[in-house]
């Protein structure tokens, strides 16, 4: 069985940081990996995918980055805005299904 | 349309009465997924299809839940006899296939059961 499990749950940081986001997964034959985000009674929009061969994928101040032999991937925001409040879901394609995290809730004071 | 529509947005149901949601995927995507996302917690699968296949049911909670995918296209999520636990947001999502693509997630249906 899969597992996907997301660290920290919540974090608050001042505009401006650099910040990493944690993501593990217990069975590396992963399909792929995806970055969701999810604001306060909206759906999930996708903000990174990586396919399981490939290590890094960015989309302008977002970094994500996949070692799957180790069942790790990191999400990285450079220059954090108040408007990257959010959570932040992970995702491994795996199976039939996309296995999803418990998501960490990030929130950047002006 | 561009994007998952999922209908209603928004459904408040007495217990016991039954409900169906609707999703419609992105055109052309051949996977179609149902999750479910109580009040802090994480997303829930409940049935997947892809194509013509026979759909994984595995996710679905109870027999009072049921989904069908007619022609390929369009969704519909029915549970019958709805109890106070089933309040949840519901969300649908497509892909263009199974594998190695990037999944798209509609706005969800918050249902609500008092």
């Amino acid at each position: 069985k899969q597992e996907v499990t997301q660290i920290p749950a919540a974090l608050s940081v001042p505009e401006g940081e650099n910040l990493v986001l944690n993501c593990s997964f217990t069975d590396s034959a992963i399909y792929n990996l995806q970055w969701f985000r999810q604001d306060p009674g909206k759906g999930l929009t996708s903000l990174l995918l990586i396919q399981s061969s490939q290590r890094e994928q960015t989309s302008g101040r977002l970094n994500a980055s996949l070692d799957k032999s180790s069942g790790r991937s990191t999400l990285y925001i450079a220059a954090s805005q108040p408007g990257d409040s959010a959570t932040y879901l992970c995702a491994v394609a795996w199976g039939n299904q996309f296995y999803f995290g418990t998501g960490t809730s990030l929130t950047v004071i002006p | 349309g561009a994007g998952v529509s999922q209908s209603p947005s928004n459904k408040v149901t007495e217990k016991g009465k039954d409900v169906e949601l609707r999703c419609d995927p992105i055109s052309g995507h051949t996977a179609l997924y149902w999750y479910r996302q109580s009040l802090g917690q994480g997303l829930e699968f409940l049935i997947y299809f892809q194509g013509n296949s026979a759909p994984d049911k595995s996710g679905l909670p109870s027999d009072r839940f049921s989904a069908e995918r007619t022609g390929g296209s369009v969704s519909t999520l029915t549970i019958q006899r709805t109890q106070q636990e089933d309040s949840a947001v519901y969300l649908c999502a497509s892909s263009r296939d199974r594998s190695g693509n990037t999944i798209y997630f509609g706005e969800g249906s918050w249902l609500t059961v008092v």
